[in-house]
């Protein structure tokens, strides 16, 4: 069965300074991950995915992230954070083979400071 | 605008009292699911369903019933409410029946409460 771990309920991070969003994942055989992210009162954007190939991938909003397959992580990364970036954001996890359906971490809640 | 729409949006109701929420996306995608969001635990996947006439359940059906009759719409139905059905639900769906890495498009959101 697929797990995902956002191990942080919420991080802080003041504007132009780089952020991370941590996202640990378990998955039997090779995993796609994605990043979503959610706006007050609005449903979940899709942000980017991971679904084989170069580790660092990009998405909107110039957030990128790393998969990193021996430490079964895919941390969320954007060089510069905007206040407008504050959210919630949510890591999801499905295996590459067959049909499995698509398992959420609990959230991690981002807030940019000015 | 390609989209989800669910409706309502909000409803405060009364254990007991039978309702319906209704999605309908106009993507022509085949995969269509309902979620629940809940402080502390994520999204737990309530009912998929991978076309027209199939669907299945996910990882917290108690209580909820589903129907896929035509490809843009799938409604969730809670028969009997109860209080611990009070929750954010949101609905989904994808191109392909679900085993690809399409993303999934949201809906904005049905915030029930039941007293």
């Amino acid at each position: 069965a697929q797990s995902v771990a956002q191990p942080e309920d919420q991080v802080n991070v003041a504007e132009g300074n780089p952020l991370t969003v941590k996202c640990t994942y378990s998955v039997s055989g090779n995993p796609y991950l994605f990043w979503y992210v959610q706006y007050p009162n609005r449903g979940l954007q899709f942000l980017l995915k991971y679904i084989t190939g170069d580790n660092l991938v990009k998405g909107s909003y110039g957030f990128e992230a790393e998969f990193n397959k021996s430490q079964t992580s895919f941390h969320l990364k954007k060089p510069s954070a905007l206040v407008s970036d504050s959210a919630l954001y949510f890591c999801a996890v499905k295996r590459n083979t067959g049909f499995q359906k698509l398992v959420f971490g609990t959230g991690t809640r981002l807030l940019v400071s000015p | 605008e390609a989209q989800v729409t669910q409706n309502p949006r909000y409803l405060i109701t009364v254990t007991g009292k039978k309702l319906t929420v209704t999605c309908s996306q106009n993507m022509n995608h085949e995969y269509m699911s309902w979620y629940r969001q809940d402080p502390g635990l994520g999204l737990r996947q309530i009912y998929y369903s991978m076309n027209v006439e199939v669907t299945d359940k996910g990882d917290v059906p108690e209580g909820y019933k589903v129907s896929r009759k035509e490809k843009r719409n799938f409604p969730l139905i809670l028969e009997s409410p109860s209080p611990n059905q009070t929750s954010l639900y949101f609905c989904a769906s994808s191109p392909g029946t679900g085993g690809l890495h399409q993303p999934q498009h949201f809906g904005d959101g049905t915030r029930l409460s039941i007293l």
